[in-house]
Protein backbone atom coordinates (compact mmCIF):
# COMPACT_ATOMS: atom_id res chain seq x y z
CA UNK A 1 0.00 0.00 0.00
CA UNK A 2 0.93 3.52 -1.21
CA UNK A 3 1.58 5.29 2.15
CA UNK A 4 3.35 8.05 4.70
CA UNK A 5 3.33 7.39 8.87
CA UNK A 6 4.91 10.13 10.80
CA UNK A 7 5.47 9.67 14.21
CA UNK A 8 7.68 11.48 17.13
CA UNK A 9 4.80 14.26 17.85
CA UNK A 10 4.31 14.77 21.41
CA UNK A 11 4.35 18.36 24.43
CA UNK A 12 7.32 19.97 24.48
CA UNK A 13 8.68 22.74 26.35
CA UNK A 14 9.07 26.44 24.41
CA UNK A 15 12.78 26.29 23.68
CA UNK A 16 13.14 22.47 23.56
CA UNK A 17 13.43 20.22 20.74
CA UNK A 18 11.73 17.27 18.91
CA UNK A 19 12.61 15.07 16.09
CA UNK A 20 9.78 13.92 13.52
CA UNK A 21 10.03 10.71 11.47
CA UNK A 22 7.90 9.65 8.32
CA UNK A 23 7.80 6.44 7.06
CA UNK A 24 6.99 5.51 3.33
CA UNK A 25 5.87 2.72 1.40
CA UNK A 26 4.48 1.41 -1.71
CA UNK A 27 6.66 3.79 -3.86
CA UNK A 28 10.17 4.58 -4.78
CA UNK A 29 10.88 7.18 -2.13
CA UNK A 30 14.68 7.63 -2.96
CA UNK A 31 12.89 9.01 -6.63
CA UNK A 32 10.61 11.44 -4.84
CA UNK A 33 10.71 14.85 -3.68
CA UNK A 34 9.59 15.03 0.27
CA UNK A 35 7.89 17.99 2.26
CA UNK A 36 6.97 18.78 5.65
CA UNK A 37 3.43 21.01 5.97
CA UNK A 38 1.77 22.14 9.45
CA UNK A 39 -1.64 22.75 10.68
CA UNK A 40 -2.33 24.16 13.38
CA UNK A 41 -5.84 23.48 15.22
CA UNK A 42 -8.68 25.58 13.52
CA UNK A 43 -5.87 26.95 11.18
CA UNK A 44 -4.68 26.88 7.51
CA UNK A 45 -1.99 24.67 5.88
CA UNK A 46 1.93 26.45 6.08
CA UNK A 47 4.42 24.92 4.26
CA UNK A 48 7.41 24.25 6.51
CA UNK A 49 10.22 22.06 4.79
CA UNK A 50 11.37 20.63 1.47
CA UNK A 51 14.11 18.18 0.48
CA UNK A 52 14.72 17.06 -2.67
CA UNK A 53 15.79 13.98 -3.92
CA UNK A 54 19.47 15.16 -4.52
CA UNK A 55 19.08 16.19 -0.67
CA UNK A 56 18.80 20.03 -1.33
CA UNK A 57 16.80 21.60 1.18
CA UNK A 58 14.41 24.69 1.00
CA UNK A 59 12.81 25.95 4.34
CA UNK A 60 10.42 29.27 4.64
CA UNK A 61 11.94 32.39 7.10
CA UNK A 62 9.58 30.97 10.28
CA UNK A 63 11.71 28.01 10.65
CA UNK A 64 14.82 28.44 8.82
CA UNK A 65 17.88 28.13 11.52
CA UNK A 66 15.53 26.10 13.22
CA UNK A 67 14.02 23.31 11.59
CA UNK A 68 16.45 20.68 9.67
CA UNK A 69 14.81 18.55 7.21
CA UNK A 70 16.73 14.85 6.27
CA UNK A 71 16.35 11.83 4.55
CA UNK A 72 17.54 7.94 4.74
CA UNK A 73 16.74 6.78 1.25
CA UNK A 74 18.02 3.05 2.75
CA UNK A 75 15.14 3.16 5.74
CA UNK A 76 12.64 5.07 3.05
CA UNK A 77 12.15 7.56 6.01
CA UNK A 78 11.77 10.81 6.27
CA UNK A 79 12.94 13.64 9.14
CA UNK A 80 12.34 16.99 11.08
CA UNK A 81 14.63 17.78 13.53
CA UNK A 82 12.71 21.16 15.39
CA UNK A 83 15.12 22.87 17.87
CA UNK A 84 13.76 25.61 19.90
CA UNK A 85 10.24 25.17 19.88
CA UNK A 86 7.98 27.99 20.26
CA UNK A 87 4.32 28.64 21.01
CA UNK A 88 3.21 29.23 17.29
CA UNK A 89 5.07 25.70 16.18
CA UNK A 90 1.87 23.75 17.58
CA UNK A 91 0.47 21.93 14.89
CA UNK A 92 -0.08 18.83 13.22
CA UNK A 93 2.91 18.22 11.31
CA UNK A 94 1.89 16.09 7.80
CA UNK A 95 4.76 14.31 5.48
CA UNK A 96 3.83 15.20 1.94
CA UNK A 97 5.10 13.46 -1.64
CA UNK A 98 5.35 15.70 -4.25
CA UNK A 99 3.85 14.64 -7.23
CA UNK A 100 6.37 12.13 -9.69
CA UNK A 101 4.08 14.39 -12.43
CA UNK A 102 7.45 15.40 -14.39
CA UNK A 103 5.20 17.36 -16.89
CA UNK A 104 5.48 19.83 -14.03
CA UNK A 105 8.17 21.86 -11.97
CA UNK A 106 5.44 23.05 -9.33
CA UNK A 107 5.73 21.71 -5.75
CA UNK A 108 2.38 19.84 -5.90
CA UNK A 109 1.67 16.97 -2.63
CA UNK A 110 -0.12 13.96 -3.83
CA UNK A 111 0.35 11.95 -0.95
CA UNK A 112 -0.47 13.01 2.98
CA UNK A 113 0.25 10.98 5.64
CA UNK A 114 -2.02 11.32 8.83
CA UNK A 115 -0.07 13.39 10.79
CA UNK A 116 1.51 14.09 14.18
CA UNK A 117 0.76 16.47 16.89
CA UNK A 118 3.09 19.05 18.04
CA UNK A 119 1.95 20.56 21.42
CA UNK A 120 4.68 23.79 22.37
CA UNK A 121 3.52 24.04 25.92
CA UNK A 122 4.92 24.46 29.36
CA UNK B 1 6.40 35.14 3.10
CA UNK B 2 2.73 36.33 3.74
CA UNK B 3 -0.02 33.67 3.29
CA UNK B 4 -2.16 34.54 0.16
CA UNK B 5 -5.08 35.53 0.80
CA UNK B 6 -8.47 34.21 0.45
CA UNK B 7 -12.33 34.85 0.82
CA UNK B 8 -12.96 32.97 4.67
CA UNK B 9 -16.38 31.91 3.55
CA UNK B 10 -17.88 31.08 0.03
CA UNK B 11 -21.91 29.70 0.58
CA UNK B 12 -24.00 28.58 -2.83
CA UNK B 13 -27.04 26.18 -3.27
CA UNK B 14 -26.89 22.94 -4.68
CA UNK B 15 -25.92 23.65 -9.02
CA UNK B 16 -25.01 26.64 -8.50
CA UNK B 17 -21.03 27.36 -9.67
CA UNK B 18 -18.96 29.34 -7.18
CA UNK B 19 -15.77 31.16 -7.44
CA UNK B 20 -13.12 31.44 -4.70
CA UNK B 21 -9.98 34.21 -5.37
CA UNK B 22 -6.38 33.69 -4.63
CA UNK B 23 -4.90 36.75 -4.10
CA UNK B 24 -0.57 37.55 -4.13
CA UNK B 25 1.72 39.40 -5.09
CA UNK B 26 4.27 39.42 -8.44
CA UNK B 27 6.92 37.21 -6.37
CA UNK B 28 4.11 34.37 -6.12
CA UNK B 29 1.05 34.25 -8.14
CA UNK B 30 2.24 37.07 -10.21
CA UNK B 31 5.41 35.28 -11.23
CA UNK B 32 4.57 31.80 -11.72
CA UNK B 33 2.02 29.46 -13.25
CA UNK B 34 2.57 27.26 -10.36
CA UNK B 35 -0.77 27.59 -8.48
CA UNK B 36 -2.48 24.60 -6.93
CA UNK B 37 -5.61 23.98 -5.08
CA UNK B 38 -6.56 21.47 -2.61
CA UNK B 39 -9.79 20.48 -0.92
CA UNK B 40 -9.82 19.37 2.60
CA UNK B 41 -13.29 17.74 4.60
CA UNK B 42 -13.22 18.06 8.57
CA UNK B 43 -10.46 15.43 9.97
CA UNK B 44 -9.32 14.55 6.72
CA UNK B 45 -5.80 15.69 4.74
CA UNK B 46 -6.06 17.59 1.73
CA UNK B 47 -6.54 16.41 -1.72
CA UNK B 48 -5.00 18.10 -4.81
CA UNK B 49 -7.76 18.94 -7.28
CA UNK B 50 -6.08 21.40 -9.07
CA UNK B 51 -2.43 22.13 -10.33
CA UNK B 52 -0.34 24.28 -13.04
CA UNK B 53 -3.17 26.93 -12.51
CA UNK B 54 -6.02 24.92 -14.33
CA UNK B 55 -4.71 21.53 -14.53
CA UNK B 56 -6.53 18.67 -12.95
CA UNK B 57 -4.97 15.03 -11.16
CA UNK B 58 -6.98 12.46 -12.87
CA UNK B 59 -10.09 11.30 -11.06
CA UNK B 60 -10.68 14.76 -10.18
CA UNK B 61 -14.48 16.06 -11.11
CA UNK B 62 -14.47 18.28 -14.36
CA UNK B 63 -16.50 21.01 -12.31
CA UNK B 64 -13.22 21.92 -10.49
CA UNK B 65 -11.78 24.61 -12.84
CA UNK B 66 -8.69 27.49 -12.09
CA UNK B 67 -7.82 30.37 -13.76
CA UNK B 68 -4.89 33.03 -12.94
CA UNK B 69 -5.12 36.64 -14.12
CA UNK B 70 -2.05 38.73 -12.83
CA UNK B 71 -1.62 37.99 -9.09
CA UNK B 72 -4.79 36.59 -8.44
CA UNK B 73 -5.81 32.97 -9.06
CA UNK B 74 -9.47 31.83 -8.73
CA UNK B 75 -11.04 28.06 -8.17
CA UNK B 76 -14.40 27.61 -9.78
CA UNK B 77 -16.86 25.02 -8.61
CA UNK B 78 -20.10 24.44 -11.19
CA UNK B 79 -23.06 22.33 -10.29
CA UNK B 80 -22.19 22.69 -6.28
CA UNK B 81 -22.79 19.43 -4.59
CA UNK B 82 -23.34 18.90 -0.96
CA UNK B 83 -20.01 16.96 -1.25
CA UNK B 84 -18.16 20.14 -2.06
CA UNK B 85 -18.93 21.55 1.52
CA UNK B 86 -14.78 21.73 2.52
CA UNK B 87 -12.23 23.77 3.29
CA UNK B 88 -10.41 24.87 0.05
CA UNK B 89 -6.24 26.18 -0.06
CA UNK B 90 -4.69 27.66 -2.64
CA UNK B 91 -0.82 27.35 -3.17
CA UNK B 92 1.95 29.14 -5.44
CA UNK B 93 5.44 28.94 -5.18
CA UNK B 94 7.64 31.81 -4.69
CA UNK B 95 10.41 33.77 -6.16
CA UNK B 96 12.22 32.64 -2.87
CA UNK B 97 12.16 29.05 -4.25
CA UNK B 98 9.50 28.53 -0.94
CA UNK B 99 6.00 27.58 -0.97
CA UNK B 100 3.22 29.56 0.11
CA UNK B 101 -0.78 28.50 0.63
CA UNK B 102 -3.83 31.02 1.09
CA UNK B 103 -5.53 31.84 4.25
CA UNK B 104 -8.61 29.01 3.09
CA UNK B 105 -11.78 29.22 2.13
CA UNK B 106 -14.89 27.26 4.02
CA UNK B 107 -17.60 26.51 1.49
CA UNK B 108 -21.03 26.26 2.31
CA UNK B 109 -23.45 24.42 0.63
CA UNK B 110 -26.88 25.90 1.41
Amino acid sequence: EVQLVESGGGLVQPGGSLRLSCAASGFTFSSSDMHWVRQGAGEGLEWVAAIGRGGDTYYPGSVEGRFTISRENAKNSLYLQMNNLRAGDTAVYYCARETPDTTTAGWYFDLWGRGTLVTVSS
Amino acid sequence: QSALTQPASVSGSPGQSITISCTGTSSDVGAYNYVSWYQQHPGKVPKLIIYDVSDRPSGVSNRFSGSKSGNTASLTISGLQAEDEADYYCSSHTSSSTLVFGTGTKVTVL
